[in-house]
């Protein structure tokens, strides 16, 4: 594998569910990026990890939960969701907080 | 608040035709700024980072040009193909740190068609 994976690529659920995404990276970066992006809205980033430290939450509902176990891999737990956080959710990384991004192809949430 | 706009929002032209797209954000202060692609399916592709120092970069028959001073991008595409059909955004990264990282923020995109 090479660049950064997202599994699964779909995935529906229903609002009393409870789902992980993940995230790898293989490109020895130590800062991991969650992504929403909704339909004619702009990308919207919901955590950032730097060397697996949380540095960034930009107001996510606690019914996100992010984790980062290591610096190679990024997890996003969800629980209780809502019609509205259908979105494709996409991870990124980058060498440090501030360099250029990479994406993964994303996972395309649908809560019934 | 960074707030970034792209103009226009969809674009359909013939083969070969050369175009821009335009980008703009409303605050200068900017670490750097960054233009990519999405493919349906594919996520998204770094195509040009252009620092905020800088004017201009390229790559093959993409350039990209930056004026922070009037918080403006563009890019330029030379000779367009069916297969540059994609969805191109703009992103710009600030200075505000919050605890380590740098804040990424999007435009709603470029939809592009090339037709044959």
């Amino acid at each position: 594998e090479t660049g950064v994976t997202q599994t699964p690529r779909h995935l529906v659920m229903g609002m009393t569910n409870k789902k992980s995404l993940k995230c790898e990276q293989h490109l020895g970066h130590n800062a991991m990026y969650w992504y929403k992006q909704s339909a004619k809205k702009p990308l919207e980033l919901m955590f950032v990890y730097s060397l697996e430290e949380r540095v960034e939450n930009n107001s996510v509902p606690s019914r996100f939960s992010p984790e980062c176990p290591n610096s190679s891999h990024l997890f996003l737990h969800l629980h209780t969701l809502q019609p509205e956080d259908s979105a494709l959710y996409l991870c990124a990384s980058s060498q440090v907080a501030v360099n250029e991004q990479f994406f993964g192809p994303g996972t395309r949430l649908t809560v019934l | 608040k960074q707030e970034v706009t792209q103009i226009p929002a969809a674009l359909s032209v013939p083969e070969g035709e050369n175009l821009v797209l335009n980008c703009s954000f409303t605050d200068s202060a900017i670490y750097n700024l960054q233009w990519l692609r999405q493919d349906p399916g594919k996520g998204l592709t770094s195509l040009l980072l252009i620092q905020s120092s800088q004017r201009e970069q390229t790559s093959g028959r993409l350039n990209a040009s930056l004026d922070k001073s009037s918080g403006r991008s563009t890019l330029y595409i030379a000779a367009s193909q069916p297969g540059d059909s994609a969805t191109y955004l703009c992103a710009v990264r600030g200075y505000i740190l919050t605890g380590g990282g740098n804040k990424l923020t999007f435009g709603t995109g470029t939809q592009l068609k090339v037709e044959l």
